[in-house]
């Protein structure tokens, strides 16, 4: 069974601050997806990584695919109190269609 | 920006009931999913469907699941006899190809309250 673990589960910072959220696996994936939920709403797709040690970059949020392809990190700098929210990342397996996801790190960016 | 929508946003229904939840994926699409969440719990897949089939499925996808695209744009997963454990919140998604590092955009999903 493929797990992926994201850490930390909850975080709360200052805003201007930096920060980073981890997704791991024992694992290797084809890609990671990174998805940002709001309450109510569906996972919306922030980016998708598929090479090994690919770096994405989205305006102040960084994402990493490890090199080995079984983690991926995001980090963002100077957080703003939009940033707030729950960040999802989702594993695919070659060959397979389903995504595998992690249970999530909700952030919360206080001004 | 084109979206999937899924209805009914809330549903309620008595346990042994069968309940229908509806999806309009993204008109290009070939590939359509079906997730769960459980208040509290991680997004869980069901079940992928592609050219009229399943292509796959999880455990959770047992014989009280079927899906259906009755038409051209609708999507629909069906639960036969619901249960108590069936509430959750429901996602469909939908992608333009299955290979796995092809994004997967998601609906705002349907809450199910099995009562």
């Amino acid at each position: 069974t493929q797990l992926l673990e994201q850490s930390p589960q909850f975080l709360s910072i200052q805003e201007g601050e930096n920060l980073t959220v981890y997704c791991n696996s024992s694992s290797v994936f084809s890609s990671l997806q990174w998805y940002r939920q709001e309450p109510g709403e569906g996972p919306v797709l922030l980016v998708t990584v598929v090479t090994g040690g690919e770096v994405k970059k989205l305006k102040r949020l960084t994402f990493q695919f490890g090199d080995a392809r079984k983690d991926s990190s995001l980090h963002i700098t100077a957080a703003q109190p939009g940033d707030t929210g729950l960040y999802l990342c989702a594993g695919a397996s070659r060959g397979a269609q389903k995504l595998v996801f992690g249970q999530g790190t909700r952030l919360t960016i206080n001004p | 920006e084109p979206e999937v929508t899924q209805t009914p946003s809330h549903q309620v229904t008595q346990m042994g009931q069968e309940v229908i939840l509806r999806c309009v994926p993204i008109s290009n699409h070939l590939y359509f999913y079906w997730y769960r969440q459980i208040l509290g719990q991680k997004v869980e897949f069901l079940v992928s469907f592609y050219n009229n089939e399943i292509s796959e499925k999880s455990e959770i996808f047992d014989d009280q699941f079927s899906v259906e695209r009755p038409d051209g744009s609708n999507f629909t997963l069906k639960i036969r006899s619901t249960k108590l454990e069936d509430s959750a919140m429901y996602f469909c998604a939908s992608s333009r190809q299955g290979r796995g590092n092809q994004p997967q955009h998601f609906g705002d999903g349907t809450r199910l309250s099995i009562l």
